[in-house]
């Protein structure tokens, strides 16, 4: 089983529509969440931390559900430019990062 | 603030040459790390430098991998003898404060690595 599942996709959504991305991760010890955005052939970079409380950044809200082990990514408003593979991450101590799959997100006009 | 810069963007080479990777983190940053993708997996953790010393180096495939970071600043990452097996992007990311787990990372675009 891998640490971190997530569902690949592709999500085609059309603008201005409202998707969720989840995630589930295995090790119930790890510290802290993020999301990861990966466009085409670039390097991955931090979209938002993941915290017990929720936080919301914009168009952007994440949860994460220790219980179950679950983080969520809810993005309202598509943009198209948000079109990008969205990369759930764990930290496996001393920002020893365990990345998911990613889940590739289509938004079309 | 000059970013995470890493070189060659490319490399193409032969089954069993030798390739060496480097990395320049944003200065002032204590924290280099190495991760690769491999064509569809995720990416994954190869070794972690505090400063000049190995913190962990659990991700390294094996010791064909030869990780340096002399005087603790930029990185070199040398594959000896590359195997096909070793194609994909190796990503470099530097941080500055060790031990805040909310602490970003900041990637690298990554060296696409590749092996015929």
């Amino acid at each position: 089983r891998k640490e971190v599942e997530q569902d690949p996709g592709p999500f085609n959504v059309p603008e201005g529509a409202t998707v969720a991305f989840n995630c589930t991760y295995s090790n119930s010890a790890s510290q802290s969440f993020f999301w990861y955005r990966q466009d085409c052939r670039k390097e991955p970079k931090l979209l938002m931390s993941v915290y017990s409380s929720g936080n919301e950044d914009g168009r952007f809200t994440a949860q994460l559900n220790r219980a179950s082990q679950y983080i969520s990514l809810l993005i309202r408003d598509s943009k198209l430019s948000d079109s990008a593979t969205y990369l759930c991450v764990v930290n496996g101590g001393f920002q020893k990062l365990v990345f998911g799959t990613g889940t590739r997100l289509l938004v079309s006009p | 603030e000059a970013g995470v810069t890493q070189f060659p963007s490319h490399s193409v080479i032969e089954k069993g040459q030798t390739v060496t990777l480097r990395c320049d983190p944003i200065s002032g940053h204590d924290n280099l790390y190495w991760y690769r993708r491999v064509m569809g997996k995720e990416i994954k953790f190869l070794l972690h430098f505090v400063k000049e010393s190995k913190q962990d180096e659990s991700g390294m495939p094996n010791n064909r991998f030869l990780a340096e970071r002399t005087g603790g600043t930029y990185s070199t990452l040398k594959v000896q003898p590359a195997e096909l097996e070793d194609s994909g992007v190796y990503f470099c990311a530097s941080s500055h404060e060790q031990g805040n787990y909310n602490s970003p990372l900041h990637f690298g675009n990554g060296t696409r690595l590749t092996v015929t």
